[in-house]
């Protein structure tokens, strides 16, 4: 089985600085790895995902992660955030090639503030 | 193009009370899930189909919980009786493929009084 940890349950942070938001995840197996988003009352959206190949995975509006297989991590990053990206950020982990059955951590709210 | 549906957006029943939910999945796609979503939790998969057939419903309380998806389309997911601890957003999710990136709806917030 796998599991997900996200240490940071809430992440305050000015609008244009640097933000990182923390993923860990455990695995016997080879995963894919996801960022899902989830904005007020809406459902939730992909925001990148990682399967194979190049570790470093970007979104459309400045987002990255990097797949760090030593570490267990695939911490989501971005180098000058925006009022808009207030959110809250879901990592999920799924066993590679196995039914696409995902597993989520607890979530982590970003919080931009002017 | 629409994506996933669900209604209602918001349900408050007395406990003991049933209740359903509705999902309506993005066109063409076959594959649907049903999540729970505890207050400061992840979402936990309940129930996949594919198509009609229920092929994970290994984390659906069964005493309580009940899904159906009659024609391979629209699903609902059913609690009878309702109890205190059910307060949760439910949330349908839909994929083409069983491999393929999953498209979650609003949800349904539920309160249970």
């Amino acid at each position: 089985a796998q599991s997900v940890t996200q240490l940071d349950s809430q992440v305050p942070v000015f609008e244009e600085a640097p933000v990182e938001l923390r993923c860990n995840y455990s695995s016997s197996v080879s995963v894919y790895l996801f960022w899902y988003v989830q904005y007020p009352n809406q459902g939730l959206q992909l925001l990148l995902k990682y399967l194979s190949g190049s570790t470093l995975v970007e979104s459309i509006n400045g987002f990255e992660a990097e797949f760090n297989k030593s570490q267990t991590s695939f911490h989501l990053r971005k180098p000058s955030v925006h009022i808009s990206d207030t959110a809250e950020y879901f990592c999920a982990v799924s066993k590679a090639g196995g039914g696409n059955k995902l597993t989520f951590g607890t979530g982590t709210q970003l919080k931009v503030e002017l | 193009e629409a994506g996933v549906v669900q209604s209602p957006r918001y349900k408050i029943i007395e406990k003991k009370q049933p209740v359903a939910f509705w999902c309506n999945p993005i066109s063409g796609h076959n594959t649907l899930y049903w999540y729970l979503q505890n207050l400061g939790q992840g979402p936990e998969l309940l129930i996949r189909y594919e198509n009609e057939e229920a092929v994970d419903d290994s984390q659906l309380p069964k005493d309580r919980f009940s899904a159906e998806r009659l024609k391979g389309v629209d699903s609902t997911l059913k609690i009878q009786p309702a109890e205190l601890g059910d307060s949760a957003v439910y949330l349908c999710a839909s994929s083409l493929g069983v491999l393929d990136e999953q498209y979650f709806g609003p949800g349904t917030r539920l309160t249970v009084t």
